[in-house]
């Protein structure tokens, strides 16, 4: 199956400042990525999908970037509703895999 | 606007077995595939299986093949996952998640439904 590796596994950091989240791939998916925050309590919510392209709703600060083996997430300045864990997939290929996640805390 | 709904918490005692099911509204079923992904408390997110009702086979997660079911009744518009000879571990978030194609990212979630394995 193919693993997923984010980092950091917490990011801790001020509203306002510029967030990037990596997920690396054990083999390459092409731009078969997606990633997810999830808000504690909450349901997860689609953010990106196919490495780049904002889901409908999803604020211009959220990017997505990658293809291959290595991805990454930024946020342009962070709100301070953006503080959640943030997940990657993948849809390459059976069976989908998730990374473990990145925690975005408040400094 | 597609919503889906889900079942509500349940309480197993190990060995038994739990049916959780996902009512979707608000898009045409057996036009877009269900999957079904769990999360233990505290932990990461979790893939299980998925399908589209009425076209072909569902794909499961290895580790739950044998003991996981997923199936829907197409007149009710709602998926069901059944699984067997719980135990403590599969203490969890199970959620349902629309795929819009079944090849793509997951864009419309259920509000989750917790599972309590206790004896």
């Amino acid at each position: 199956e193919i693993v997923l590796t984010q980092s950091p596994a917490t990011l801790s950091l001020s509203p306002g400042e510029r967030a990037t989240l990596s997920c690396r791939v054990s083999q390459t998916i092409s731009r078969y990525l997606a990633w997810y925050q999830q808000k504690p309590g909450q349901a997860p919510r689609l953010l990106i999908s196919n490495a780049s392209n904002r889901a409908s709703g999803i604020p211009a600060r959220f990017s997505g970037s990658g293809s291959g083996t290595d991805f990454t997430l930024t946020i342009s300045s962070l709100e301070p509703e953006d503080f959640a864990v943030y997940y990657c997939q993948q849809r390459a290929d059976w069976p989908i895999t998730f990374g473990q996640g990145t925690r975005l805390d408040i400094k | 606007q597609v919503r889906l709904l889900q079942s509500g918490a349940e309480v197993k005692k190990p060995g038994s077995s739990v049916k959780v099911s996902c009512k979707a509204s608000g898009a045409t079923f057996g036009t877009f595939a269900f999957n079904w992904v769990r999360q233990a408390p505290g932990q990461g997110l979790e893939w299980l299986g998925g399908f589209i009702p009425g076209f072909g086979p569902v794909n499961y997660a290895q580790s739950f093949q044998d003991r996981l079911t997923i199936d829907a009744d197409e007149s009710s518009h709602t998926a069901f996952l059944e699984l067997r000879s719980l135990t403590f571990d599969d203490t969890a978030m199970y959620y349902c998640a629309r795929d819009p194609t079944g090849q793509d990212p997951f864009d419309i979630w259920g509000q989750g439904t917790f599972l309590t394995v206790s004896s």
